[in-house]
C-alpha cells in the first residue's frame, strides 16, 4: 500500500516571502499522480496543482510550483508571494494509475499561516 | 462549476443511534467517495463507490455502510454511533479515471457523537 507523509504539521510565513511545504510518498508503482489539495478555514477542499509521475517537468500554476523528484519520492509544493489568502490545511495526495476507482491517498496535512 | 453538497455542516448525535450522511452531487459522476478527516492523520478513505448501487471498502469501512440507490446521491451510514466517530466527514465526486479529473469535495459535516 501506498503511503503519503508530510512532516511538517504547521508552517509560517511572512505575506510575499515563499514557503516550501514538503512532502514525501513511499509507492513500488511506477506510474501515478501526485496533488496538492488545499483546505481553507471554511473547510471545502480545492486542488491546488497537480503532477504525473510520467512528466518530468515540474507543474506550475501561477504562483504555486512543485519540485517532483521521482527517484527521491519526493512532491514539496512552493508557494511564492504569499498572500493572506494562502492560509489554510494543505495535503498532499496520491493516486495510482492503476486504480480503477480514482482512489486517493492522503498526507496528514499542514497548516499554513500567513503572517501580515 | 462542479457542486459536491453534504445535507449538514454540524450533527451532533448520540451513542447507538443510527446515523446517516447525506452527499449529492450535479455532475453526473460516476465515483463518489466518503473520508473522515481527523488531526494529524489527513483524509482516510471508508467507502466509495464507482456506479449505482456499486460500493467498495475503503482503508477504515468498520462500524460504517453506504448507499448509492441514485447516480448522484451517496449516503454514509454509521449502524450504531460509538464516540470514536466523532469526526470530521468529507464527500468527494470525480468522473471516470479515464478522464483523469480530480476530485470535487463538499464543505464537510462536522459529527460529534456523545
Amino acid at each position: 500500500a501506498q503511503t503519503v507523509t508530510q512532516s511538517q504539521p504547521e508552517m509560517s510565513v511572512q505575506e510575499a516571502e515563499t514557503v516550501t511545504l514538503s512532502c514525501t510518498y513511499d509507492t513500488s508503482e511506477s506510474d501515478y499522480y501526485l496533488f496538492w489539495y488545499k483546505q481553507p478555514p471554511s473547510r471545502q477542499m480545492i486542488l491546488v496543482i497537480r503532477q504525473e509521475a510520467y512528466k518530468q517537468q515540474n507543474a506550475t500554476e501561477n504562483r504555486f510550483s512543485v519540485n517532483f523528484q521521482k527517484a527521491a519520492k519526493s512532491f514539496s509544493l512552493k508557494i511564492s508571494d504569499s498572500q493572506l489568502g494562502d492560509a489554510a490545511m494543505y495535503f498532499c495526495a496520491y493516486r495510482s494509475a492503476y486504480n480503477a476507482g480514482n482512489m486517493l491517498t492522503f498526507g496528514g496535512g499542514t497548516r499554513l499561516m500567513v503572517k501580515p | 462549476d462542479v457542486k459536491v453538497t453534504q445535507s449538514s455542516r454540524y450533527l451532533v448525535k448520540r451513542t447507538g443511534e443510527k446515523v446517516f450522511l447525506e452527499c449529492v452531487q450535479d455532475m453526473d459522476h460516476e465515483n463518489m467517495f466518503w473520508y473522515r478527516q481527523d488531526p494529524g492523520l489527513g483524509l482516510r478513505l471508508i467507502y466509495f463507490s464507482y456506479d449505482v448501487k456499486m460500493k467498495e471498502k475503503g482503508d477504515i469501512p468498520e462500524g460504517y455502510s453506504v448507499s448509492r440507490e441514485k447516480k448522484e446521491r451517496f449516503s454514509l451510514i454509521l449502524e450504531s454511533a460509538s464516540t470514536n466517530q466523532t469526526s470530521m466527514y468529507l464527500c468527494a465526486s470525480s468522473p471516470t479515471p479515464i478522464l483523469n479529473q480530480p476530485q470535487h469535495f463538499g464543505d464537510g459535516t462536522r459529527l460529534s457523537i456523545l
